[in-house]
């Protein structure tokens, strides 16, 4: 079983929709998560970044990780055609005041929005 | 945020040769890392490259294949030696780095690795 699993799509909608990205993950010490989108031919981009369990909102991205169920999801509002990427997520068991060190990737979800 | 450059940005290479990749970034960072990005894969980690000591390899990768260099605290080069047709990937750059007191890791644009 891999550490993070991430469904690589594709998935498509229309512009204006609400999209959801997941990823499970079955180590019990991820303490940080982080989404990264990547555009084609480009590095990956650090999109939300959280510690721990809760909620975090940065504009049309919200950024959840729920540890008990070992799953963590961003959700993008009023989908843009600029949106159009892929996603990966991403995790490191490192501890709060230390150095994240490894960081350990989802696939990725490429993910398109049509005008 | 740091800015990150790597170059080459693209090569196509002949079996049994060598490429090496150079990462700049535009700040001091301590600590520097080497991806490997496989169509359809997640990004695998090849090693780990801290200034002043030998590079950490992931389980897997051995020096002999992939020797890092680091000779600064913002410049580090990798080697793909001997190359196969199996090492065609893209390769990342990132840099560990102070987000909101919080430490992240950002990422260069990736060189993309053909081999024939």
């Amino acid at each position: 079983q891999k550490e993070v699993e991430q469904d690589p799509g594709p998935l498509s909608v229309p512009e204006g929709a609400i999209v959801s990205l997941n990823c499970t993950y079955s180590n019990s010490a991820f303490q940080y998560f982080m989404w990264y989108r990547q555009y084609s031919r480009k590095g990956p981009e650090l999109l939300m970044y959280t510690y721990s369990s809760g909620n975090k909102e940065d504009g049309r991205f919200t950024a959840q990780v729920d540890k008990s169920s070992k799953y963590i999801s961003l959700f993008i509002r009023d989908s843009q055609p600029s949106d159009s990427a892929t996603y990966l997520c991403a995790m490191s068991a490192a501890d709060r005041g230390s150095t994240l060190g490894r960081l350990y990737f989802g696939r990725g979800t490429q993910l398109t929005v049509w005008p | 945020s740091a800015v990150i450059s790597q170059k080459p940005s693209r090569d196509i290479c002949q079996r049994g040769t060598s490429l090496t990749i150079q990462c700049q970034v535009d700040s001091q960072v301590t600590m520097m890392f080497w991806y490997r990005q496989q169509p359809g894969q997640s990004l695998t980690l090849i090693a780990t490259a801290n200034q002043g000591s030998e590079a950490t390899y992931e389980s897997g990768f051995v020096i002999d294949k992939f020797p890092i260099s680091r000779p600064n605290l913002t410049f580090s080069t990798l080697t793909v030696s001997n190359m196969s047709p199996e090492d065609s990937s893209i390769y990342l750059c990132s840099v560990a780095f102070l987000l909101d007191s919080k430490e992240t890791q950002y990422f260069g644009p990736g060189t993309r690795l053909l081999v024939l």
